[in-house]
């Protein structure tokens, strides 16, 4: 399976927007409405932000939202804020495996 | 509150196998999937496979086919992840989390995998 492509690094300043993209294909990010993120800050363990393209779990802030468009899904963050800054990793679910991207690193200038 | 504490750091010589653990608290063990999903330094997350505590049924990743082993011990809500013919590429940080391979939500601390020799 190969990896979904992403962005190797993203940035905005404090109060702007930004949104990361995530290019898989027909097999995966197209195939499924199974598109995960996740937030990783340095030397500490994935955190879930997105699930299910655009559902956010409990505890999550409503900055945070997916979408997706054909094979590319999207994972926009309104408001930055210092804490965002981190890299993130979008999944897709794939006929009974799980896909990651390459990962994208977020500085908030 | 949903814990999974996983086992202290490993060194190992190239060909040696590994076992790390994956103990869950605060919830019913065997109601949620655990899968393991590995770090090399630097690197992304590459997904290894996931395992039904409920079952024991497993998925491996085609990369680890045959080199993975995942199982579990529900008595102590438990659970594994064996690695074997480790070699240098090997060595990462290995994370289980629980859940769905499509949506984890909780994830361990992870443990550093070190093959060297």
């Amino acid at each position: 399976q190969s990896a979904l492509t992403q962005p190797a690094s993203v940035s905005g300043s404090p109060g702007q927007s930004i949104t990361i993209s995530c290019t898989g294909t027909s097999s995966d990010v197209g195939g499924y409405n199974y598109v995960s993120w996740y937030q990783q800050h340095p030397g500490k363990a994935p955190k879930l932000m997105i699930y299910d393209v655009s559902n956010r779990p409990s505890g999550v802030s409503n900055r945070f939202s997916g979408s997706k468009s054909g094979n590319t899904a999207s994972l926009t963050i309104s408001g930055l804020q210092a804490e965002d800054e981190a890299d993130y990793y979008c999944s897709s679910y794939t006929s009974s495996f799980l896909v990651f991207g390459g990962g994208t690193k977020l500085t908030v200038l | 509150q949903v814990q999974l504490v996983q086992s202290g750091a490993e060194v190992k010589k190239p060909g040696a196998s590994v076992k790390v653990s994956c103990k869950a608290s605060g919830y019913t063990f065997t109601s949620y999937d655990i899968n393991w999903v590995r770090q090399a330094t630097g690197q992304g997350l590459e997904w290894m496979g996931w395992m039904n505590p409920n079952s024991g049924n497993t998925g491996y990743a085609q990369k680890f086919q045959g080199r993975v082993t995942m199982t579990r011990n529900t008595s102590i809500s438990t659970a594994y992840m064996e690695l074997s013919s480790l070699r240098s590429e090997d060595t990462a940080v290995y994370y289980c989390a629980r859940g769905p391979l499509q949506l984890m939500d909780y994830w361990g601390q992870g443990t550093l995998v070190t093959v060297s020799s």
